[in-house]
């Protein structure tokens, strides 16, 4: 069983839905929780950063963990076309290295 | 967010050169960066772990040889690919890690072809 797990999609949406993005994961020890976005051919770009559980909200984006369940969420609202991605969930328990799931591919119709 | 510098952005070179990559922290001074390795439509694989100051941390099945890693300073660490070979192909990208939150912030990549 790997240490973060993530359906890796693809995932396919109209545009203006609601997106749910998900990972689970086996580690008690993590504390720090990121999700990033990568456009092809691109580094990744760090999109919510939640420290232990709880929600974040920056702009159409919702960040949850909920520790008890070892569940993360990443909500994105009133999609957009260049919301179109691949979206990569990632945590650690601090000085150690991130460890990420297998990344969601997202597409956003016009 | 933090900017993260990696130059060059493309690189192509033949069989048996070595081929330099910068990684530089903008925004703050990095004590840890990482450098990670790409496949197409893969998710990131973690190469070494880049200490200031300090031998760097290799993972598992990563030859130290082949791909030196230099962090001389605290924003900026280097990845040598040794005598590259095609299979040395790929996506490269860095990262520097925010030593308070442990936020990482990543480089935009570089693409090596080793023709």
């Amino acid at each position: 069983q790997k240490e973060v797990e993530q359906d890796p999609g693809p995932l396919s949406v109209p545009e203006g839905a609601i997106v749910s993005l998900n990972c689970t994961y086996s580690n008690s020890a993590f504390q720090y929780f990121m999700w990033y976005r990568q456009y092809s051919r691109k580094g990744p770009e760090l999109l919510m950063y939640t420290y232990s559980s709880g929600n974040k909200e920056d702009g159409r984006f919702t960040a949850q963990v909920d520790k008890s369940s070892k569940y993360i969420s990443l909500f994105i609202r009133d999609s957009q076309p260049s919301d179109s991605a691949t979206y990569l969930c990632a945590m650690t328990g601090g000085a150690q290295k991130l460890v990420f799931g297998q990344g969601t591919r997202l597409t956003i119709n016009p | 967010g933090a900017v993260v510098s990696q130059h060059p952005s493309r690189v192509i070179c033949k069989s048996g050169t070595s081929v330099k990559i910068e990684c530089r922290s903008l925004d703050f001074q990095a004590t840890t960066m990482f450098w990670y390795r790409q496949f197409p439509k893969k998710s990131l694989m973690l190469m070494a772990t880049s200490n200031e100051g300090s031998k760097a941390t290799y993972e598992q099945g990563v030859e130290k040889d082949k791909f030196l890693i230099n962090h001389a300073s605290l924003t900026l660490s280097t990845l040598t690919v040794t005598s590259a070979h095609p299979e040395d192909s790929s996506f490269y990208i860095c990262s520097a890690r925010d030593p308070y939150s442990y936020e990482q912030y990543f480089g935009p990549g570089t693409r090596l072809t080793v023709t």
